[in-house]
């Protein structure tokens, strides 16, 4: 079964920081480029970061950039997301989630397996 | 802020058709760049319902349908279901932001 678990999310003070992971399983990871998205409370979607398959490329939102790290592991089928100096609207449910790739070709930007997503809150 | 906008709710009776907007700009869609939309149940993730403009994954009823035009795409939801209720969000690329989602739609059906 193809899946994406998240984990490592909390409660953190402003200022603090938290590492979250992403354990795939059911497919070949290493193939996939992949992101990390969050929704606030009650709001949109925001997509917040990428790597390629190789993690030689990577991406950031400019209001995560130099704050969040992104990284992953084949080896270990896991991607990672170490969050820095965070804030109170850093407060979301943040997902991970793989590339669309049809029989013909990949989408980068499209995601067709999310997680079930883990909350992270920043408050005093 | 979002650089894609979708109007906030759109409805119809059940067995309508109801279109949601999703405007951009030269810099995303109006540069040729594929739109996604995704289905968002309340309580869970987002689930891929368009890829590349038009395209539907695999197990995606056709009743959902995608165009793009301009600067602007539509997502169109015929023979509306009452578990189509939910938030709806267009999704680009831009060549000044990277990944780009719109402000999202909520359907009702009546």
């Amino acid at each position: 079964q193809v899946q994406l678990v998240e984990s490592g999310g909390g409660l953190v003070k402003p200022g603090g920081s938290l590492r979250l992971s992403c354990a795939a399983s059911g497919f070949t990871f290493s193939d996939y480029y992949m992101s990390w998205i969050r929704q606030a409370p009650g709001k949109g979607l925001e997509w917040v970061s990428y790597i390629s398959s190789s993690g030689s490329t990577i991406y950031y939102a400019d209001s995560v950039k130099g704050r969040f790290t992104i990284s992953r592991d084949n080896a270990k089928n896991s991607l990672y997301l170490q969050m820095n100096s965070l804030r109170a609207e850093d407060t979301a449910v943040y997902y991970c989630a793989r590339e669309y790739c049809s029989s013909t070709s990949c989408y980068p930007n499209a995601f067709d397996i999310w997680g079930q997503g883990t909350m992270v809150t920043v408050s005093s | 802020q979002s650089v894609l906008t979708q109007p906030p709710s759109v409805s119809g009776a059940p067995g309508q058709r109801v279109t949601i907007s999703c405007t951009g700009s030269s810099s995303n869609i109006g540069a040729g760049y594929d739109v996604h939309w995704y289905q968002q149940l309340p309580g869970t993730a987002p689930k891929l319902l368009i890829y590349g403009n038009s395209n539907r994954p695999s197990g995606v009823p056709d009743r959902f349908s995608g165009s793009k035009s301009g600067t602007s795409a539509s997502l169109a939801i015929t023979g509306l279901q009452a578990e189509d209720e939910a938030d709806y969000y267009c999704q680009s690329y831009d060549s000044s932001l990277f990944y780009v989602f719109g402000t999202g739609t909520k359907v009702t059906v009546l």
